[in-house]
């Protein structure tokens, strides 16, 4: 079975753009989370999406945002881009059903200068 | 915030085993015990759960304390593939996926 993908794997935009990061889960998974690694802050949560629902949301501002499509690829978008959005994105999915632990992808890298 | 404890780094070496522990003293009853590592510049990768009971897979063993308030993963021939920042986490096995990850330790493993 493929493994979790993310499209880019690399990204550089500038202050004050937007970025759209695309995450395809591994089949017949219905749950995709989204993350944010940074050094100082580290790894964290930033939603999750179930069956094109937003089932849990973190602590970040409204520019963050993400969808779920009908066949589970989930996009994340990040509007008014400002130096401190540079980090990894790391998408995970897991079939939704309770308890089932979650499989990452290997992250886009984004640089915001 | 995380609810465990870790140390930032620890060192093994090649073919021993290495003990990684976690504090989780304010655990909850229904709350399981998480390990995921994360190898440089990659998604972290899940390792292993348990609620009480010692738990082992291909990859490891989670050894939890009868008070459930630790717990210790242990990576049984550790090789250099095992240098990664391992995470210990505590969660509630509710409907939805969230993780709440710590600092985690950072393991080497020397030749």
């Amino acid at each position: 079975k493929a493994g979790v993908t993310q499209t880019p794997r690399y990204l550089i935009k500038t202050r004050g753009q937007q970025v759209t990061l695309s995450c395809s889960p591994i089949s017949g998974h219905r749950s995709v989370s989204w993350y944010q690694q940074t050094p100082g802050q580290g790894l964290q949560f930033l939603f999750e999406y179930f069956s094109e629902t937003q089932r849990n949301k973190g602590n970040f501002p409204g520019r963050f945002s993400g969808r779920q499509f009908s066949n589970s690829r989930s996009e994340m978008n990040v509007s008014t881009l400002e130096l401190g959005d540079s980090a990894l994105y790391l998408c995970a999915s897991s079939p939704g059903v309770r308890g089932n632990e979650q499989y990452f992808g290997p992250g886009t890298r984004l640089t915001v200068t | 915030d995380a609810k465990t404890t870790q140390p930032p780094s620890m060192d093994c070496a090649e073919g021993r085993a290495a003990n990684l522990p976690c504090n989780h003293s304010t655990i909850s009853g229904n709350e399981y015990v998480y390990w995921y590592r994360q190898i440089h510049s990659q998604g972290p990768q899940y390792i292993i759960h348990g609620l009480k009971n010692n738990e082992t897979n291909e990859m490891a063993s989670l050894i939890i304390t009868e008070d459930r308030k630790s717990s210790t993963l242990i990576l049984p021939h550790a090789t250099l593939r095992d240098t990664a920042v391992y995470y210990c986490i505590v969660r509630v096995l509710n409907r939805d996926d969230k993780i709440i990850f710590g600092k985690g330790t950072r393991l080497h493993i020397l030749p």
